[in-house]
């Protein structure tokens, strides 16, 4: 199975704030990585696909890269609405596996 | 507007059973995939069960092998998930997805107690 080690588990961010989430993968994942934003209380919302593709919706804040094994997941100017977990899955291979998720909390 | 509604959660003792249903609108449903995630309380995402266009080829996370059946409906544009033997653990929030995860229902909870 595919590991996905996520990290931080939590990040503290001010308004306008610039962050950042890693997700390294145990193997090669040939890009084939989403991310996920999840309030409380409610189902996931695809954010990005495919490493980088925005999903339609998504502010352009929000960004992704990666290759490989390793992948990053930003968001620049951190707004309010912005506060949620979230999660990175792989899709490359069965078992698909989430990493363990991000809470993002205001500062 | 690609639309998944989940039903049939609800508390269950151990040892007994439960078929989550999960009704797909807004897209061709037999043209895509379909897959079960679920959510422990208070925990992270976990995929559950995976299953093809045509329904031929199934695909389970070893803790639900052998107990947890995933179906479909292509008539009925409906999948469902046959759940046995059920344990504590699998006590969750149960999401159906669709089309590489981008589409997800609002979840139906399953509570396994005595």
């Amino acid at each position: 199975d595919i590991q996905m080690t996520q990290s931080p588990p939590s990040l503290s961010a001010s308004l306008g704030d610039k962050v950042t989430i890693t997700c390294q993968a145990s193997q090669n994942i040939n890009k084939y990585i989403a991310w996920y934003q999840q309030k409380p209380g409610k189902a996931p919302r695809q954010l990005i696909r495919y490493t980088s593709t925005l999903v339609s919706g998504t502010p352009s804040r929000f960004s992704g890269s990666g290759s490989g094994r390793d992948y990053s997941f930003s968001i620049s100017n951190v707004e309010s609405e912005d506060i949620a977990s979230y999660y990175c899955l792989q899709y490359d291979n069965l078992p698909y596996t989430f990493g363990a998720g991000t809470k993002l909390e205001l500062k | 507007e690609v639309q998944l509604v989940e039903s049939g959660g609800g508390l269950v003792q151990p040892g007994r059973s439960l078929k989550l249903s999960c009704a797909a609108s807004g897209f061709t449903f037999s043209n895509y995939g379909m897959h079960w995630i679920r959510q422990a309380p208070t925990k992270g995402l976990e995929w559950v069960a995976s299953i093809s266009p045509s329904g031929g080829s199934t695909y389970y996370r070893d803790s639900v092998k052998g107990r947890f059946t995933i179906s479909r409906d292509n008539a009925k544009s409906t999948l469902y998930l046959q759940m046995d033997s059920l344990r504590s653990e699998d006590t969750a929030t149960y999401y159906c997805a669709t089309r590489a995860f981008a589409y997800w229902g609002q979840g139906t909870l399953v509570t396994v107690s005595s």
